[in-house]
Order: structure tokens, then C-alpha cells, then sequence
């Protein structure tokens, strides 16, 4: 199984703050990584497909990069509504695996 | 809009078999693959696996051997069976859309997720 390793488990930060998130395969995965966001009680919502594409409706403040091993998810400029749960996953092959998830918190 | 809903017992006892029903609406359920993923309480999220409109299966080999997904295209809806459960298998049980394009996959969109709690 490819291993999704997320960093930092937990961020704090101020609202206006740029904040990076960062995902790492225990493989190449080519640019086959997804990020996800999700809110308490909810279902994960996607917010970035195959590694940097903006999925319809998602604010632009939202943007992914990378490829082979190494991506990031950053948020340019924190709303109130950006302080919840971040999941990765890999599609490259099966079984899909995801990070094991970044809680943003309200510094 | 594509919508998903999960449905089914909330409740299992231990050593029996979970059944989840996933109805599709809003799209075809043709020329997709379709997930289950879960999410114990507090924790993070888990594979189970797919099936394809016409049939075909990929399991998580963690659990292959208790699951088994089928499909109804005629209701639009696909299923989830996990055999012999414990309490590890107490869980918020999503389906979701697999879209495929050019070999890249994304799952969009979900259902709003299940809790199944085995217990006796």
C-alpha cells in the first residue's frame, strides 16, 4: 500500500493568514493526489483533483501543488470557514489511501 | 446535480453482516466506478473499494475478504455487504462517485455518510 504521510497533524492560525499543508507518498504517484476538506459531521468535500486542478465552485484561494512524492495545499488567505480538517488521498493505485488528516485551528 | 444517499441499519450485532444501499440520482450511475469509504468515529478515512456500472470489483485487500459491493443499474443503486463485523467496524460509512478521465481519478461527489455502530 502507498502510505499518505500529512504535515503539520494540527496548525493554528489567524484569519488573513496564507497557510501551506503538506502530503507525502511513500512513492511516486506521478500527480495522482486529491485534497479534500471536511467540516464536522460532513462528508469530505473535494477541493483540489489530480495534484493543482481547482474543482468547480471551490475558491481560488484554495491552490495544490506538486508531483511524484511531494504536494501541497495552500490557502492564500484564511476565512473563518477554512478552520476545519484536511485529507489527502492517491489515486495512482489501489488501495486509495489518504493522509491521515490536518486540523487547522483559530490561533 | 449528482446527489448520493446512503442507506441502511444503524445498528449491527457483532459477527453479522453489515448491508449498505447507496441510491444514485441525478446522473446515470453508467460509465462511473462507485465507492465505499468509511470513517470510524474520530478518526481517518478508509478505502473499502469500488465496483464499475457493468460490474467489476476492486477491494481493499484489508477487508476483501468479508466485502463484497454489487450494483443495480435498473434502480441506480450500488451496495455494500462487510461480513462477520466487530466493533472495529463501527464506522461513518460514505459512498462516492469515482470520476475517471484520461486515467486520473477523483472522488466527487459524496453522500452525506452513515453511521453504522456494531454492538449488541
Amino acid at each position: 500500500d502507498i502510505q499518505m504521510t500529512q504535515s503539520p497533524s494540527s496548525l493554528s492560525a489567524s484569519v488573513g493568514d496564507r497557510v501551506t499543508i503538506t502530503c507525502r507518498a511513500s512513492q511516486s504517484i506521478s500527480s495522482y493526489l486529491n485534497w479534500f476538506q471536511q467540516k464536522p459531521g460532513k462528508a469530505p468535500n473535494l477541493l483540489i483533483y489530480t495534484a493543482s486542478s481547482l474543482q468547480s465552485g471551490v475558491p481560488s484561494r484554495f491552490s495544490g501543488s506538486g508531483s511524484g512524492t511531494d504536494f501541497t495545499l495552500t490557502i492564500s488567505s484564511l476565512q473563518p470557514e477554512d478552520f476545519t480538517t484536511y485529507y489527502c488521498q492517491q489515486t495512482y493505485s489501489t488501495p486509495y489511501t489518504f493522509g491521515q488528516g490536518t486540523k487547522l485551528e483559530i490561533k | 446535480q449528482v446527489q448520493l444517499q446512503e442507506s441502511g441499519p444503524g445498528l449491527v450485532k457483532p459477527s453479522e453482516t453489515l448491508s449498505l444501499t447507496c441510491t444514485v440520482s441525478g446522473a446515470s450511475i453508467s460509465s462511473y466506478y462507485w465507492n465505499w469509504i468509511r470513517q470510524p468515529p474520530g478518526k481517518g478515512l478508509e478505502w473499502i473499494g469500488y465496483i464499475y456500472y457493468s460490474g467489476g470489483t476492486n477491494y481493499n485487500p484489508s477487508l476483501k475478504s468479508r466485502v463484497t459491493i454489487s450494483v443495480d443499474t435498473s434502480k441506480s443503486q450500488f451496495s455494500l455487504k462487510l461480513s462477520s463485523v466487530t466493533a472495529a467496524d463501527t464506522a461513518v460509512y460514505y459512498c462516492a462517485r469515482m470520476v475517471n478521465r484520461g486515467g486520473e481519478n477523483w472522488f466527487d461527489p459524496w453522500g452525506q455518510g452513515t453511521l453504522v455502530t456494531v454492538s449488541s
